[in-house]
């Protein structure tokens, strides 16, 4: 495709159920990050991966919260025991992955995540 | 604590008219700016970037200033245009390490440009 996409585009799920939400990065695309935007605030770092592997998971949270790239193209950030304050929109995106931050990131439309 | 911080919530500008948005951040490890813009129900589309080594990066009607002592920068939108109205999103990229990938961003100022 020509853009990241993610899907689900929207999710309703209740508390403490499992969720899935998937991002596909742009062909080539070797770097893959997930944000998470609250209402009212601007996104905020997640996850990095280079490749396969996840260069940096700072931003997860805490241990409900898993990403994996297996293949190093399509992610999947896993979230279990889901709670009301993991509502937000969470954001893919990529870049070529050679230069590190200076290159473009390139945003999904995001996965809106409400959890009741 | 928020290193980049965008202090207006929304701005409203007449067509034609500029638009002027600001950003200020605390982290002296960020060298490298950037802003990105977003529409509802969409992801955030970069715009224009500047590393710290300029002051001033100009690109179409869009031109970003930096003001690296006073840890200050700002876009420029002239003239504009009802399609500019939207999230505008400064963000900031550090020097080293984890810094120096991970975008760290404002709240956002919602653009208004009224015909």
């Amino acid at each position: 495709g020509a853009g990241v996409s993610q899907t689900p585009s929207n999710k309703v799920t209740e508390k403490g159920k499992y969720v899935e939400l998937r991002c596909d990065p742009i062909s080539g695309h070797t770097a893959l990050y997930w944000y998470r935007q609250s209402l009212g605030q601007g996104p905020e770092f997640l996850i990095y991966f280079q490749g396969t592997g996840a260069a940096d998971d700072s931003g997860l949270p805490n241990d409900r919260f898993f990403a994996v790239r297996p293949e190093g193209s399509v992610s999947t950030l896993k979230i279990q025991r889901t709670e009301r304050g993991d509502s937000a929109v969470y954001l893919c995106a990529s870049s070529r992955g050679a230069a590190g931050g200076r290159e473009t990131q390139y945003f999904g439309p995001g996965t809106r995540l409400l959890v009741l | 604590d928020q290193q980049v911080k965008q202090n207006s919530p929304s701005l409203s500008v007449q067509e034609g008219r500029i638009s002027i948005l600001n950003c200020d951040y605390t982290n002296s490890m960020f060298d490298y700016f950037l802003w990105y813009k977003k529409y509802p129900a969409e992801g955030p589309t970069f715009l224009i970037s500047i590393s710290s080594i300029k002051d001033k990066n100009e690109d179409g009607r869009f031109t970003v200033f930096l003001n690296k002592s006073a840890k200050h920068l700002s876009l420029h939108i002239v003239p504009s245009q009802p399609g500019d109205s939207a999230v505008y999103f400064c963000a900031a990229i550090g020097n080293s390490g984890a810094g120096s990938y991970q975008l760290t961003f404002g709240k956002g100022t919602k653009l208004s440009v009224i015909p």
